[in-house]
């Protein structure tokens, strides 16, 4: 199993440009989620999705698009990047929503900068 | 609610001594607890967890941490430091009745290791 995957694994933007940030996983998790890491602030959840068709806000969740068409890729839009957005963001995926006392797995991360 | 404080955001121990990183939590109800490590440039990768079973925990490379209720505490420890612990540790609760994720992270305590 290759995991949680992410790409790009580096960024740059310019203001007001938009992209995504691609998240697959393959171990058939229901739950996917977005967290941004920023220095002395730990993980904060921006979206999250309990399974395909389903998605919800988080802690974060302004600036940024989900969906989920698929169980296995859950992408993450910048609509029109500021550089409040300049931090890392993880991918994440675990059995099931209601249960988040199993394992969380994480990507790598995408480091994004915008200008 | 619930949340996390990481006591230290920084502590720095010298290679072959013990560590101790600091965790303290509050929760209405009985929480399962993490703590995960990430590696300079890497994702999370879960080192243990605690859900009601023994109170002390072990978990990859040595670590353990000890779930007190009396002091809704879960320090991770290690006896002896290696240079491969040099990162960054985060505590989690998780209780999934609570937020869109029912997990909250701690702000993060970063492990110096000294030659």
């Amino acid at each position: 199993n290759a995991g949680v995957t992410q790409t790009p694994k580096f960024q740059v933007l310019k203001t007001g440009q938009s992209m995504t940030l691609q998240c697959a996983q393959d171990m058939n998790h229901e739950y996917m989620s977005w967290y941004r890491q920023d220095p002395g602030m730990g993980l904060r959840l921006i979206h999250y999705s309990v399974g395909a068709g389903i998605t919800d806000q988080g802690e974060v969740p302004n600036g940024y698009n989900v969906s989920r068409s698929t169980t296995e890729d859950f992408p993450l839009r910048l609509l029109s990047a500021a550089p409040s957005q300049t931090s890392v963001y993880f991918c994440a995926s675990r059995i099931e929503r209601g249960a988040s006392y199993n394992e969380q797995f994480f990507g790598p991360g995408t480091r994004l900068t915008v200008l | 609610a619930q949340s996390v404080t990481q006591l230290d955001s920084h502590v720095s121990v010298s290679e072959g001594t013990p560590v101790l990183l600091r965790c303290n939590y509050s929760s209405s109800y009985s929480p399962s607890l993490f703590w995960y490590v990430q590696h300079p440039n890497k994702g999370l990768q879960l080192l243990l967890k605690y859900t009601s079973a023994a109170t002390l925990v072990k978990g990859i490379n040595g670590f353990e941490a000890e779930f007190k209720k009396s002091e809704t505490s879960f320090h991770l420890t290690k006896p002896s430091a290696h240079m491969s612990d040099a990162a960054e540790y985060f505590c989690v609760v998780s209780r999934p009745e609570e937020g869109a994720d029912g997990l909250t992270f701690g702000k993060g305590t970063h492990l110096i290791i000294q030659p």
